[in-house]
């Protein structure tokens, strides 16, 4: 089956680093994305890894290693606007399909 | 500016009714995408459709219709068949081709309650 596993809530002060976990469960692998959403709004990207290794940008880096099935998000400087879900998915096909499948996202919490 | 808009923001919905949530965008998108969000449960895919008079069953498709007659719109229409409608509902859309840096792009969702 397919799964996607994160913690179900994180908290973190303002100004300092947290690493959000993700490992993953599919049926194939052909691309992992971070996205930020904010309470009763929209996901927005944040970013995409393929290749194993560390991808950087700004304040949030993004990490993969495919044979562990694993991902985190880094976050630098944490900042209040910070609080928000941050949600993992998997994209497990290749070819024209560009469906991704969701974990149930970690809702993340800065404090003074 | 380019985008998705989904309407009604909040939606009401009696017993036995159907109802039915607009999603437009003007990202000159191929592929579209509804999804469902409940708390603790992350997005779960409803339908899609990858293009124009073509689309396919999510993960939980039962008690829900699309259509998809222009590249533009993927109307979601929630019948009186689904026993359990109240939840947050998410449409997106991207290129085709799985290929490569491309997200999906969201709507900012729509919240359908039972009267």
């Amino acid at each position: 089956g397919q799964n996607i596993d994160q913690p179900t809530e994180m908290t973190a002060t303002e100004g300092a680093i947290v690493q959000i976990n993700c490992t993953y469960q599919t049926s194939g692998f052909n691309g992992l994305f971070w996205y930020q959403q904010h309470a009763g709004e929209a996901p927005t990207f944040l970013s995409y890894n393929v290749l194993d290794g560390l991808e950087e940008k700004g304040r949030f880096s993004s990490f993969l290693s495919r044979s562990k099935g694993y991902s985190y998000l880094l976050l630098k400087e944490l900042q209040m606007k910070d609080s928000a879900s941050y949600l993992c998915a998997v994209r497990d096909q290749g070819g024209a399909t560009n469906k991704l499948i969701f974990g149930t996202g970690t809702l993340l919490a800065v404090q003074p | 500016d380019g985008g998705i808009t989904q309407s009604p923001k909040y939606l009401f919905r009696k017993e036995g009714q159907n109802v039915t949530l607009s999603c437009e965008q003007n990202l000159n998108h191929d592929a579209m995408y509804w999804y469902r969000q409940d708390p603790g449960q992350g997005l779960r895919l409803i339908y899609y459709s990858q293009i124009v008079n073509d689309f396919q069953k999510g993960d939980i498709a039962e008690g829900y219709s699309v259509s998809r007659e222009k590249k533009e719109s993927f109307p979601l229409t929630v019948t009186s068949a689904q026993k359990n409608p109240t939840a947050f509902y998410l449409c997106a859309s991207s290129i085709t081709g799985a290929e490569g840096n491309q997200p999906q792009h969201f709507g900012d969702g729509t919240r359908l309650s039972i009267l």
